[in-house]
This record gives C-alpha cells, structure tokens and sequence, in this order.
C-alpha cells in the first residue's frame, strides 16, 4: 500500500527557518515523482513544486522559485521541503504528492502538514 | 503562471448532473491531455477523482467523468449525492514543465 507520511504540526517565528518531511512508502522512492502544494487558509491549492528523487530533478513553479526548496534522501525515503527565513504568509497547510503517472498528475497525498508562522 | 477558472460555486439536487467548467490558456489546459481533477471535504486531504482528462482511478465511481474542448476542461458529476458536496480543483500540466490549480468550485447538493 502506498503511504505518505507528513511530519507533525509546527509553529514557528517569523525568520526561523523550518524543513518538514514526507516519507513514502510501499512503492519504488525513487522511480515517482514527489511534489508540494500549499493551501493557506480558507484558500484553494497551489503547486509548489515537484522532484524526482531518482536524480534529483526538480522543478518550480514560478511563484515559489527562490522562496523554498524541495530535496530528497533517498536513503531514507523521504522529501523535504524548507524554508530559509519564514513569513507570517507561510502559514498553510502544505501537502506532499506522488505521481504514479510520471510528473503529469499525481495520485497519492500525505495527510499534510500544518505550518504555523506567528510571532 | 495564472491559476486556470473555475466557477466558485456550481449547486444541483440529489440525482441531477452539474458540470463544472475549468478554463486555461493554450499553454496548460489547451496544451496536453493532462487535466486532473479533485475533490476535497472540508479538513481533509484533497482526493484525486479524473486523471488525464477523462480517466478515473480504480474505487472512483462512474458517475464522475471528465472531458476538454480546447482551453476548457469539464468535470461532470451524475447522479448527483450528499457525499458529492465538496471543494473541487482542476489541475493541469503546463508547457513549462510545472503544474496549476484551477480557482477551486464548491459544490452543493441543495
């Protein structure tokens, strides 16, 4: 059974720096396609941003190229994505996606990761 | 990269069809046939319900399907029930190699 497990709940400051995790399981990690989408609240669903573990192509969308980062270990079977110097606009959900269908759609969502930037 | 347009809100009674409507340009909807849809219940995790155009995964019902005409893209729900009631997304591939998400329509069921 394919699974993606988001890392737990975060509050942060603004200016703090964050990295949360989604590792996958029951499928091949690096033969899929992992992407993000973030959904602020209240708010419809945004693409952030896909990577290939197999070789680590990656591949923003342009409103979020330069503000985060997507990464992949894939000893440990798990994506990344990160942030630098976090916004009180940060503040989402953001979901980890796999695509059994090559980089074109995307079938498989973790349970998401609620990220919270408040001073 | 502007998120393709959905009507915010589309309402049909119990066993009526409604569509709803997703418009890109040609250079995502227009481009490929890799359209998705997917619906969302209030808290949780969006679920993906059409894939390219008009495919549905296994465990999704039939009465979900899906189609395009140009730079429009169309989801249809027949039969129309209560569990239907729900957000619904397109998405689609672009030819810049990333993805958008449609403006998002909620669904009703009166």
């Amino acid at each position: 059974e394919v699974q993606l497990v988001q890392s737990e709940v975060e509050v942060k400051k603004p200016g703090e720096s964050l990295k949360i995790s989604c590792k996958g399981s029951g499928y091949s990690f690096t033969s899929y396609w992992i992407g993000w989408v973030r959904q602020m609240p209240g708010k419809g669903l945004e693409w952030m941003g896909i990577i290939y573990p197999g070789d680590s192509d990656t591949r923003y969308s342009p409103s979020f190229q330069g503000q985060v980062t997507i990464s992949a270990d894939t000893s440990i079977r798990t994506a990344y994505l990160q942030w630098s110097s976090l916004m009180a606009s940060d503040t989402a959900m953001y979901y980890c996606v796999m695509g059994s269908g090559g980089p074109y759609y995307f079938d498989y969502w973790g349970q998401g990761t609620l990220v919270t930037v408040s001073s | 990269q502007s998120a393709l347009t959905q009507p915010a809100s589309v309402s049909g009674s119990p066993g009526q069809s409604i569509t709803i409507s997703c418009t890109g340009t040609n250079s995502d909807v227009g481009a490929y046939n890799r359209v998705s849809w997917f619906q969302q219940h209030p808290g949780k995790a969006p679920k993906m319900m059409i894939f390219e155009v008009s495919n549905r995964p296994s465990g999704v019902s039939n009465r979900f399907s899906g189609s395009k005409s140009g730079n429009t893209a169309s989801l249809t729900i027949s039969g129309l029930q209560a569990e239907d009631e729900a957000d619904y997304y397109c998405s689609s591939h672009t030819t810049s190699s990333t993805h958008v998400f449609g403006t998002g329509t909620k669904v009703t069921v009166l």
